[in-house]
């Protein structure tokens, strides 16, 4: 039972949509993480927290923007997304950044339409 | 640019059968993840390699770390369905802030 949890698990939107994907994990981690894995691509790091603080910011663009208002909550809103933004979205924490080891949610599959 | 390789991305094997998967990686990192996904699911833990020369072994699967040849290996002994799944590696640069880089993983499928 993963303490990394995604809501909703699967979500089809429209290029003119705005919606919201939630990530709480349950572990009392520091930071927390933002990952997007599409078919083809290594997994790509979008977003880094610590403390509620984003120290990462991976070139992601601003159609995609990460709010993170503790250190248990992390939300990705969306809006005017592209087809190509279709992949497999995940949440992971750690304890401290780097030297812990990752703990991933269940991820959220969209599908841009 | 920080690559992280994997080889090879696909294997097919029989029950029984023995491999190694490899991850090499282009900068220096002391540290190494192993990570395995299965089908339309989340990555699980599997090994955290600190150090050089670090070993790690549960069950059939056993991972390995040379920092000085920037090379993990991952050894499956006498492979069984169950294993059969995807690998990821993924490096901490030591110079690279505090994040993971991953390497684009080794689908394994183990046929009875």
């Amino acid at each position: 039972e993963t303490g990394v949890t995604q809501t909703p698990r699967h979500l089809v939107m429209g290029m003119t949509n705005k919606k919201s994907l939630k990530c709480e994990q349950h572990l009392g981690h520091n930071a927390m993480y933002w990952y997007k894995q599409s078919a083809k691509k290594p997994l790509e790091l979008m977003f880094v927290y610590n403390f509620k603080e984003q120290t990462e910011n991976n070139s992601v663009p601003s159609r995609f923007s990460p709010e993170c208002p503790n250190s248990s909550h992390l939300f990705l809103h969306l809006h005017t997304l592209q087809p190509e933004d279709s992949a497999l979205y995940l949440c992971a924490s750690s304890q401290d950044l780097g030297n812990a080891d990752q703990y991933f949610g269940p991820g959220t599959r969209l599908l841009v339409l | 640019e920080l690559k992280v390789e994997q080889n090879p991305l696909f294997l097919s094997m029989q029950e029984g059968k023995n491999y190694t998967i490899y991850c090499n990686y282009s900068t220096t990192s002391d540290r190494l993840y192993w990570y395995r996904q299965d089908p339309g699911k989340s990555l699980e833990s599997l090994f955290v390699l600190l150090s050089n020369g670090a070993v790690k072994q549960e069950g059939r699967l056993m991972a390995s770390l040379d920092t000085k040849a920037r090379l993990s290996t991952l050894h499956i002994t006498a492979a069984v369905h169950d294993l059969s799944a995807t690998y990821f590696c993924a490096v901490v640069p030591n110079n690279y802030g505090q994040n993971f880089v991953f390497g684009p993983g080794t689908r394994l499928s183990v046929l009875p």
